[in-house]
């Protein structure tokens, strides 16, 4: 299995700028999250999907993010209209129902705005 | 409070060493219990995950949980530089639908040769 895959790897955007970052889980994999990651608030969870509908998402900072997934094998998480401080790595993550739910990360998209 | 408590170092050991990670959390709901590994700029990997109280052993790695002290280590015997990394713990509830992990913030650990 090819593991989480994210895109792009590396964002650079102007503030103001629509930002897109895709995923796509790991096949079989019913449970898809969205993380944040900034040296000082370390890994934060944005949101959380089960079967592709959303299930917690108390953890987006604000209406200026939203995320979707329209199917099994695909994500998104906008930000729209992106500031500065969104400048961080985003992760994607993936896991089965069954056993302990451990989760598998994907590489990160690392988003800087200017 | 926050539910998990980890120390952010860093840690600095010498090649060989026996290495002492640990984190401390506040919700004794929480029953499965991981250590993830995280190179600069990657994203963390599960290392091994266990569940409820007791030991639990992989190669050079053990995993240890107290849940009567709330508290989680992972133990890396003759450490290496490849071991060089920050480690984080995570932890979540057993039952239902709910699969969220609560992670520390990390430590950050360098071994050198």
């Amino acid at each position: 299995d090819a593991g989480v895959i994210q895109s792009p790897r590396h964002e650079v955007t102007e503030m103001g700028q629509e930002v897109t970052l895709r995923c796509k889980p790991i096949s079989g994999h019913d449970y898809l999250f969205w993380y944040r990651q900034t040296m000082m608030r370390g890994l934060e969870l944005l949101i959380y999907f089960n079967n592709n509908v959303p299930i917690d998402d108390s953890g987006m900072p604000e209406d200026r993010f939203s995320a979707k997934m329209p199917n099994a094998s695909f994500s998104t998480l906008k930000i729209q209209p992106s500031e500065p401080r969104d400048s961080a790595v985003y992760f994607c993550a993936s896991s089965f129902y069954k056993g302990a739910g451990e989760q598998y990360f994907g590489p990160g998209t690392r988003l800087t705005v200017t | 409070q926050k539910e998990v408590e980890q120390d952010p170092g860093p840690l600095s050991v010498p090649e060989g060493a026996i290495v002492s990670l640990n984190c401390t959390y506040s919700n004794s709901a929480f029953q499965y219990f991981m250590w993830y590994r995280q190179y600069s700029r990657k994203g963390p990997e599960l290392l091994m995950y266990t569940y409820s109280s007791g030991n639990k052993e992989d190669g050079r790695f053990t995993a240890q949980v107290d849940k009567s002290s709330k508290y989680i280590s992972l133990f890396i015997r003759d450490s290496q530089p490849s071991d060089s990394a920050t480690y984080l713990c995570a932890m979540r509830r057993s039952g239902g639908s709910n699969y969220k992990l609560t992670f520390g913030k990390g430590t950050l650990l360098t071994v050198n040769p």
